[in-house]
Parts: C-alpha cells; structure tokens; sequence
C-alpha cells in the first residue's frame, strides 16, 4: 500500500510555454500533499504544501504566480510550472501525507523536467 | 533553525562489511524522524519513521535507532542492491513540513 504515482515520468519543453504535472495517491486519501524540486547530488528542497480545497502554502521564494498548485481531491495534485525557462529544468517530485494515522509521507517517483 | 545534518557524505563498503550511518538533529519539538531510500533518478521509498528516544525499528538488513539528538541507520552484512543515497528527515511538533538532510551516499561493491 502507499503508493503515489506522477505524471510524466520526464517532459520537453520550449521556453515560455506551460507544463502541468500530476501526483496521485492510488490506493489511499492524502489529507496534504507536498510539492518538492531536487537539483543533483542536492538533497530535497520544498516548494509548497497543498490541502484538498484550499490553497497552497508556498515556502519562501518560491513564486505562486509560476508554479501553480491546485488539490482537487484527495487522491490529485496538480504542479504547473508557468512559462518555463531553462532554470526550471529540475527534478520535481511530489510527496502524500495519509489521510489518518502516521505522519509518514509517500512519495511520487519524480518527474523530469527540461526546457529547452 | 530546525536542522539536520547526515554523515558521511559517502561511503563505501565491502559487501557484508557492516557500518552505520548517522543523522543528526536539532529540531523544536519532535513529531517524527523519517528514513528514506532514494535510487537515482527516482523517488525517495520510506524506510522507518521513529517517534521517541529509545525506539528501534528494523527492516531485513537495516535498524534504525534513534536519541534525543541523533538517529543512526545500520546497515548490517550489506548486499551491492543496497547501494543508494539514504535520506534522513525530521517533522516537528505542528508541521506537516519533513526537513531533509543531505543524505548519505552508500555504495557497497561485490
């Protein structure tokens, strides 16, 4: 059990255009969702937390105009990077906290992300 | 400032040559310290969430214990499949957020 999946694995894309990627809890309801970057050989750095129906909380510097976070269930979580440019180009991985019980959070296996 | 810090950085091992990885911590107010698992190019995988000072948890070749100031992962007879950067994380009292450390880099040759 615990099993988050995400939505491209990797994607291309060309400066200035937007890129939507999709985390969700297969077989449990996550209460918060979490939204982390990772550049390499770097440990995990973590943008904003996001709650089913509310808004996200984003950490210091990162800008909520250009990564938009929506949670429109208890199982979806959406990141869309606005306008990329190629210092958007990471590794961004999502991670689901249960919706009862431990506080353990289960994370997604990544997807990457190139702007060209 | 809620911190954590692993050591070392890297290590390399013989395979079943047993060591122990270290994480410490300051952190206002423990909720729970996570060890994780991450491969290249993937995920972190959750290992061991340890929640006070004295708890042990094991899991076939790995033990992870924990004090007011530190946990350590031990890696008992490791096999080369166990070769990947381990992840150590603590939640504080009233956050869900996890503060990661730099991870352990462990590669166990045949």
């Amino acid at each position: 059990g615990a099993v988050v999946s995400q939505h491209p694995s990797w994607v291309i894309c060309k400066s200035g255009t937007s890129v939507k990627i999709e985390c969700r809890s297969l077989d449990f309801q996550a209460t918060t969702m979490f939204w982390y970057r990772q550049f390499p050989k770097q440990s995990l750095m973590l943008m904003a937390t996001s709650n089913e129906g509310s808004k996200a909380t984003y950490e210091q510097g990162v800008e909520k105009d250009k990564f938009l976070i929506n949670h429109a269930s208890l199982t979806l979580s959406t990141l869309t990077v606005t306008s990329a440019h190629p210092e958007d180009s990471s590794f961004y991985i999502c991670s689901a906290q249960r919706l009862a019980g431990s506080y353990e959070q289960y994370f997604g296996p990544g997807t990457r992300l190139t702007v060209t | 400032e809620d911190q954590v810090t692993q050591s070392p950085e890297a290590l390399r091992l013989q395979e079943g040559e047993s060591s122990s990885l270290n994480c410490s911590y300051t952190v206002s107010g423990l909720r729970g310290l996570f060890w994780y698992r991450q491969d290249p190019g993937k995920g972190p995988e959750f290992l061991f969430t340890l929640y006070s000072a004295g708890e042990e948890k094991e899991k076939e070749r790995l033990k992870a214990t924990l004090t007011k100031k530190e946990s350590f992962l031990h890696i008992t007879a490791p096999k080369p499949e166990d070769s990947a950067t381990y992840l150590c994380a603590v939640q504080a009292g009233g956050t869900d957020k996890l503060i990661f450390g730099t991870g352990t880099r462990l590669q166990v040759f045949p």
